[in-house]
């Protein structure tokens, strides 16, 4: 099974400043997914990078709010931009295995005040 | 819009007791299914995965059932456990990439 790490595990930012969130994975995959869990609530899919290629953004998020990049097989960023405090979430990087069985980072916990 | 629901969202039970959780989603033409636990302020652990084909999954004292026509998956809990306490969560997928993920429940076991 995949290991993923993800860089910071948390963070408190001010509002209208950026965050860039790294993940990490131990073996070469196509696909890596962000995930946003806000408090108390459930997982919503901000996109999908593909390496190569531009995210595939879901409905609800823009490029301009979260960049994503995706230089490698193992590697991804996802940018929170001019933060307000409805960002404060959970951002959680994902990467399905051959088995169809999703793996995910242990997250990152951002406050922004 | 793809949902999923889970019910109850939360749960209490005592040290010892067998308990069962439920997952339904508004459409039956899934790739797989999947069961997560999270603690606290913590990232997802993958508990099992259902294949589209299968009916139940079993690992240690979990078992996971899945009926596609009805929209349904139970994941059963056998002699629950102190350290079983954190919120569970299903996910489904229909790609066998994204997952859509239901609303959790929040189990508590009392010693």
């Amino acid at each position: 099974s995949a290991v993923i790490s993800q860089k910071p595990s948390r963070d408190i930012c001010q509002r209208g400043t950026s965050l860039t969130i790294q993940c990490q994975v131990d073996s070469q995959v196509t696909m890596m997914f962000w995930y946003r869990q806000q408090p108390g609530q459930s997982l919503t899919l901000i996109a999908t990078a593909n390496q190569g290629s531009e995210a595939t953004y879901e409905s609800g998020f823009v490029i301009d709010k979260f960049p994503i990049s995706r230089p490698n097989l193992t590697f991804s960023t996802l940018t929170v931009s001019n933060m307000s405090p409805e960002d404060s979430s959970i951002y959680l990087c994902s990467v399905p295995q051959a088995s169809g069985e999703q793996y995910f980072g242990p997250g990152t916990r951002l406050t922004v005040t | 819009k793809q949902e999923v629901t889970q019910i109850p969202a939360a749960l209490s039970v005592p040290e010892g007791e067998n308990l069962v959780l439920n997952c339904s989603f508004t459409d039956s033409a899934i790739y797989n299914l999947q069961w997560f636990r999270q603690d606290p302020g913590k990232g997802l652990t993958s508990l099992l995965l259902i294949q589209s084909s299968q009916r139940e999954q079993t690992s240690g004292r979990l078992n996971a059932s899945l009926d596609k026509s009805s929209g349904r998956s139970t994941l059963y809990i056998a002699a629950s456990q102190p350290g079983d306490s954190a919120t569970y969560l299903c996910a489904v997928s229909y790609t066998g990439n994204q997952f859509y993920f239901g609303t959790g429940t929040s189990l508590t076991v009392i010693p």
